[in-house]
C-alpha cells in the first residue's frame, strides 16, 4: 500500500524557515517524480514544486522560486521541502504528491499524503 | 502559464442525475495532458481522470472525462451520494503546473 506521510508543519513567524518531509513507502520511491502542493484555508489547490526521480531536475511555481527548495533521499524513500523567509501568504496545508506514472518531472498525481499545516503569522 | 478555468462554480443536483464540469484552458494544453480530481471537506485530493480521458486505478465508470485542446469536461453519469464534493482540474503539459478554480457539486 502506498503511503505519503508528511510531518514538520508549524506556526512560524514571518522571515522564519521550515523544512518539510515527507517519508514514503509501499512502492519505488527513487523511481517516480514527486511534488509538493499546497492549499490555503478555504481556498483551491496550487502546484509548489517537483522533482525528478533521481532529484536531478527540480520545478518551482513564480510564488516560492528563490525561497523554497525540494530535494528527495532516495537512500531514505524521504521527500523534503525546504521554506525560507516565509510570508503569511505562505499559509497553507502543504501536500506531498506521487506523479501518476514514470517518465515526465511532472504530471499528475496519484497518491497524497494527508498534508501538514504551515501557518506564518506574527 | 495556462490558466484553467471551471463551470459552473457550484452545481446543485440531486442523487442520481448527471453532473456535467467544464474546463477551460487559456491556451492548448498539450498531449491532452489534463486530470480531474476529486477532494471532500478535510481530505486529499483524489485522482479521477488522467490525460483528459483515462480513468485512475479503482475509479468507478460512472465517472468519465473528454475533451482536448483547451476544453475538457468531466462527467458522472448517476450522481451517488458519496459523489458531492469539490472537483479540480489540472493541467501538467507544461510548467508551472496549474489547476482550476473548483466546481462543488452540492445537494439539490
Amino acid at each position: 500500500e502506498v503511503q505519503l506521510v508528511e510531518s514538520g508543519g508549524n506556526l512560524v513567524q514571518p522571515g522564519e524557515s521550515l523544512r518539510l518531509s515527507c517519508a514514503a513507502s509501499g512502492f519505488s520511491f527513487s523511481s517516480y517524480a514527486m511534488s509538493w502542493g499546497r492549499q490555503a484555508p478555504g481556498k483551491g489547490l496550487e502546484w509548489v514544486s517537483s522533482i525528478s526521480d533521481s532529484g536531478s531536475g527540480t520545478y518551482y511555481a513564480d510564488s516560492v522560486k528563490g525561497r523554497f527548495t525540494i530535494s528527495r533521499d532516495n537512500f531514505r524513500n524521504t521527500l523534503y521541502l525546504q521554506m525560507n523567509s516565509l510570508r503569511a501568504e505562505d499559509t497553507a496545508v502543504y501536500y506531498c504528491a506521487k506523479r501518476q506514472g514514470s517518465g515526465r518531472s511532472y504530471g499528475s498525481f496519484d497518491y497524497w499524503g494527508q498534508g501538514a499545516l504551515v501557518t506564518v503569522s506574527s | 502559464e495556462v490558466v484553467l478555468t471551471q463551470s459552473p462554480g457550484t452545481l446543485s443536483l440531486s442523487p442520481g442525475e448527471r453532473a456535467t464540469l467544464s474546463c477551460r484552458a487559456s491556451q492548448s494544453v498539450s498531449s491532452s495532458y489534463l486530470a480531474w480530481y476529486q477532494q471532500k471537506p478535510g481530505q486529499a485530493p483524489r485522482l479521477l481522470i488522467y490525460a483528459a480521458s483515462s480513468r485512475a486505478t479503482g475509479i468507478p465508470d460512472r465517472f468519465s472525462g473528454s475533451g482536448s485542446g483547451t476544453d475538457f469536461t468531466l462527467t458522472i453519469s448517476r450522481l451517488e451520494p458519496e459523489d458531492f464534493a469539490v472537483y479540480y482540474c489540472q493541467q501538467y503539459g507544461s510548467a508551472p503546473l496549474t489547476f482550476g478554480g473548483g466546481t462543488k457539486v452540492e445537494i439539490k
